[in-house]
């Protein structure tokens, strides 16, 4: 996975509370996204990083806040979760000749 | 009109097939091409990726690029049933930063042994 990791792995919550999901590199790069997969939507962006501090909403951000104190983290927070934002959450980062995309292994939200 | 349609199959093949998927997509500005694929519970793993048109190989993947119909086709010769997963197109106007890839919503593979 590219030295990507993504914690927790799984997680079970309740509406209403808040939840912050960790996306952890050791590559180095500048650039780091948050995307949620949904059956029927596919891969839609939610929020991006080209730099520490420096963040971009996507398509989805509605409900989502994110923070990039540290090149190698970029967390994800949902401040007040609801069942909508039950999904699979993944982590990426930008690097190589192109700056192509790499993956994390996810995290799965589930919001009752 | 959706920017980029894929066709979520299922396709079912027999091992040793040659597998065509395909996406094709409405914006011009589209540059860069990417395919994903996505075993079941893993996140999405680079596979092939090609800058405007042409085409490009890696072993038994082929991705083709035809900007002109904006059509773009992954193919997979002697298919293995190592290959049965979700494939994704993906696409981006943009250079260097490539922060904007816009996904079909994949197509479910299955390899038959």
């Amino acid at each position: 996975d590219a030295g990507i990791t993504q914690s927790p792995r799984h997680k079970v919550t309740e509406t209403g509370t808040p939840v912050t999901l960790r996306c952890h590199q050791t590559e180095n790069h500048r650039y780091m996204y948050w995307y949620r997969q949904d059956p029927g939507h596919g891969l839609r962006l939610i929020h991006y990083s080209y730099g520490v501090k420096d963040t971009d909403k996507g398509e989805v951000s509605d409900g989502y806040s994110v923070s990039r104190s540290k090149t190698e983290d970029f967390l994800l927070t949902l401040e007040s979760a609801t069942s909508s934002q039950t999904s699979v959450y993944f982590c990426a980062i930008a690097g190589g000749k192109y700056n192509e995309q790499f993956f994390g292994p996810g995290t799965r939200l589930t919001v009752l | 009109q959706k920017e980029v349609e894929q066709d979520p199959g299922p396709l079912s093949v027999p091992e040793g097939a040659i597998v065509s998927l395909n996406c094709t997509y409405s914006n011009s500005a589209f540059q860069y091409f990417m395919w994903y694929r996505q075993y079941s519970r893993k996140g999405p793993e680079l596979l092939m990726y090609t800058y405007s048109s042409g085409n490009k190989e890696d072993g038994r993947f082929t991705a083709q690029v035809d900007k002109s119909s904006k059509y773009i086709s992954l193919f997979i010769r002697d298919s293995q049933p190592s290959d049965s997963a979700t494939y994704l197109c993906a696409m981006s106007a943009s250079g260097g930063s490539n922060y904007k890839l816009t996904f079909g919503k994949g197509t479910l593979l299955t390899v038959n042994p």
